[in-house]
């Protein structure tokens, strides 16, 4: 079983829709959660660490459910330049567990 | 932006070569990753090490080895390329968490794309 599951995708939406993208993980062990952002040949850069309070950096809230060990971001007003894949990583002790990611397009 | 930068950017190198992919980060950090991603698949742990002199396999089989005689610097090395090692090769670091609840996320180096012809 992997240790982090997400929907591929794709996600096709139009520019300003609201998008919700969930994972689960498998370790209740687990420390740490974040959401990546990755660009086609690019490296994953950090879009937002996920704290069991919920949070939010403008448009994009996440949620951590550690009972049911699930993740969640929300993307709200999407624009053109959110088209990424978003990668979902769990950390447990020293490493780093990424999901396969999923990948939005917003189209005009 | 991380300071954590990996070299060459881009290498297409014949079967047999020995070739060497280098890390370097200048955080200060203790822990670092080396993961494989196939374009379009998932990133998967290849190597990592806690500190210096300590190495370890991770999750996904390689035939590359790895060394870590400094902090800063976290060499990858392919004794024999072959065409099934084409890929790319991410590197990471990070660091061990100040305190119990904080978040420490990995930062990634602009990686190196390994073509064996």
């Amino acid at each position: 079983r992997k240790e982090v599951e997400q929907d591929p995708g794709p996600f096709n939406v139009p520019e300003g829709a609201t998008v919700a993208f969930n994972c689960t993980y498998s370790n209740s062990a687990s420390q740490s959660f974040f959401w990546y952002r990755q660009d086609c040949r690019k490296e994953p850069k950090l879009l937002m660490s996920v704290y069991s309070s919920g949070n939010e950096d403008g448009r994009f809230t996440a949620q951590l459910n550690r009972a049911s060990q699930y993740i969640s971001l929300l993307i709200r007003d999407s624009k053109l330049s959110d088209s990424a894949t978003y990668l979902c990583v769990v950390r447990n002790f020293n490493k780093f567990y990424f999901g396969s990611g999923t990948k939005l397009n917003v189209k005009p | 932006e991380a300071d954590i930068y990996q070299t060459p950017r881009y290498l297409v190198i014949g079967t047999g070569k020995k070739i060497t992919l280098e890390c370097s980060q200048t955080m200060g950090h203790d822990k670092m990753y080396w993961y494989q991603q196939d374009p379009g698949m998932e990133l998967h742990l290849i190597h990592y090490s806690y500190g210096v002199n300590s190495t370890e396999k991770g999750d996904l089989s390689s035939e590359s080895t790895v060394s870590r005689i400094r902090t800063e610097h976290f060499p990858l090395t392919l004794e024999s390329a072959r065409p099934s090692h084409t890929s790319q090769y991410l590197c990471a670091s990070s660091e061990y968490p100040p305190r119990q609840g904080m978040n420490t996320e990995a930062f990634f180096g602009q990686g190196t794309r390994l073509t064996v012809v």
